[in-house]
């Protein structure tokens, strides 16, 4: 099966620098996506990276190493409105091509 | 496009009774998925179909929990019987390139 690690919790002020990261165990794996989730809402899509490396999206930064099984989502000018869940997802051979969730980090921005 | 659209947002129903959440995909996805969303179990893969087709199914929790997809752009996901550990948000998610989701229903059985 598979099985993704994050923490659970995370807190930063704003302006700062923030990094999520994330484990995985797959069976042939395809790539490591991230999603962002505002209480009461929808995850939205963040980023996805399919090949190791840094993918820059603004202020949003997720990065994979598929030697090491790991990824992160880095979060840069931390504002108020970044508040929220961010849930890494695989995708595998072993799940088609649906989408596996890991449990969530949950973001608190301070000022 | 619109997203994807999830109706009705909000149910509420008794126990032992059928729930029907509808969903409408993005135009031109030809993948649907079903998930439902738990404090306990987070985001829980239940269905996912490919062209109208079911091609995972092992996520459905009980035999009380079936899915369809009649059509490229329409889906329902029905309970019957419902029961109070049902409570929780469902989502369904449309993708093409990337997956999207749409609002979810937030279903509570008392």
């Amino acid at each position: 099966g598979q099985s993704l690690e994050q923490p659970s919790e995370v807190t930063a002020v704003e302006g700062a620098i923030v990094q999520i990261n994330c484990t995985y165990q797959t069976s042939g794996f395809y790539g490591l996506s991230w999603y962002q989730q505002h209480d009461g809402g929808a995850p939205t899509f963040l980023s996805y990276n399919g090949l190791d490396g840094l993918e820059e999206t603004g202020r949003f930064s997720s990065f994979l190493s598929r030697s090491d099984s790991y990824g992160y989502l880095l979060l840069q000018e931390l504002q108020m409105k970044d508040s929220a869940s961010y849930f890494c997802a695989v995708r595998d051979k072993q799940a088609g091509t649906a989408l596996i969730f890991g449990k969530g980090t949950t973001l608190s921005v301070s000022s | 496009d619109a997203g994807v659209i999830q109706s009705p947002r909000h149910e509420v129903t008794e126990m032992g009774q059928e729930v029907t959440l509808r969903c409408k995909p993005i135009s031109g996805h030809d993948y649907l998925f079903w998930y439902r969303q738990t404090m306990m179990r987070g985001l829980e893969l239940l269905i996912y179909f490919n062209n109208n087709v079911p091609i995972d199914d092992s996520g459905m929790p009980e035999d009380r929990f079936s899915a369809k997809m009649p059509n490229a752009s329409f889906s329902t996901l029905k309970i019957q019987p419902s029961e109070p550990r049902d409570s929780a948000v469902y989502f369904c998610a449309s993708r093409g390139d990337e997956q999207y989701f749409g609002p979810g229903t937030r279903l509570t059985v008392t």
